[in-house]
């Protein structure tokens, strides 16, 4: 167990709607990255926070949206979802903004777009 | 549950075996270097990192050993068991905390 925690675990839902991600970091992790994992693509990061401020953006789409709250946790948005959004969504936590590279990665949620 | 589906590299051994996974990184720039292993249904697990001022880390069943020379990482996994049946990951670290994360390879282990 990494100590990061995400929910739901399983998500199905059609094409159109907007759906909400939730991410507990470990505790004392102030940064919190997302991450999508689908079939051909392997992990592609999408967004990272640092103590609530965005950090760094991958490959993340105008459609989705994150924010992390003064409590750190962190909620991922996907908006007007697609069929290819269908993947698996990862939350990571790490200490410190520097220096430190390790990511403790959650269960990650299932989302399927039909 | 799975992690990730059919399209990646497979590497087969039997059980007890050594086995060697291989990663080709893109960034000489990159200081630090991790192997994430990951199990069906499971998010990504850390095995072991290396620094890029090291060519040579061993952990416990498990060597990563770096050369920078031709941007290539290897995880060796000494006396598989069952157990270590996943998908491997290498990823290299940059600045400001950034992984970025190789395609995988599946290792299957044969009792």
């Amino acid at each position: 167990d990494s100590g990061v925690t995400q929910t739901p675990k399983h998500l199905i839902t059609a094409t159109g709607q907007r759906v909400t991600l939730r991410c507990s970091p470990r505790s004392g992790d102030l940064s919190v990255y997302w991450y999508q994992q689908s079939l051909d693509q392997g992990l592609q990061f999408l967004i990272q926070y640092y103590n609530g401020e965005e950090r760094a953006k991958g490959n993340i789409l105008e459609r989705f949206s994150a924010q992390q709250f003064p409590d750190l946790h962190s909620e991922l948005n996907l908006s007007s979802l697609e069929l290819g959004d269908s993947a698996l969504y990862f939350c990571a936590s790490s200490a410190t903004l520097a220096g430190t590279y390790e990511q403790y990665f959650g269960p990650g949620t299932r989302l399927t777009v039909t | 549950g799975e992690s990730v589906g059919l399209h990646l590299p497979t590497l087969s051994v039997q059980e007890g075996d050594n086995s060697i996974i291989n990663c080709a990184y893109s960034n000489s720039a990159s200081d630090y270097f991790i192997w994430y292993k990951q199990e069906s249904g499971k998010g990504p697990q850390f095995i072991i990192d290396i620094r890029s001022n090291m060519d040579k880390r061993q952990g416990q069943r498990v060597t990563v050993l770096l050369n920078k020379t031709v941007k290539h990482l290897s995880l060796q996994i000494a006396a598989t068991q069952p157990g270590d049946s996943a998908v491997y990951f290498c990823a290299e670290g940059n600045a400001g905390n950034m992984l970025t994360f190789g395609g995988g390879t599946r290792l299957m282990v044969k009792p």
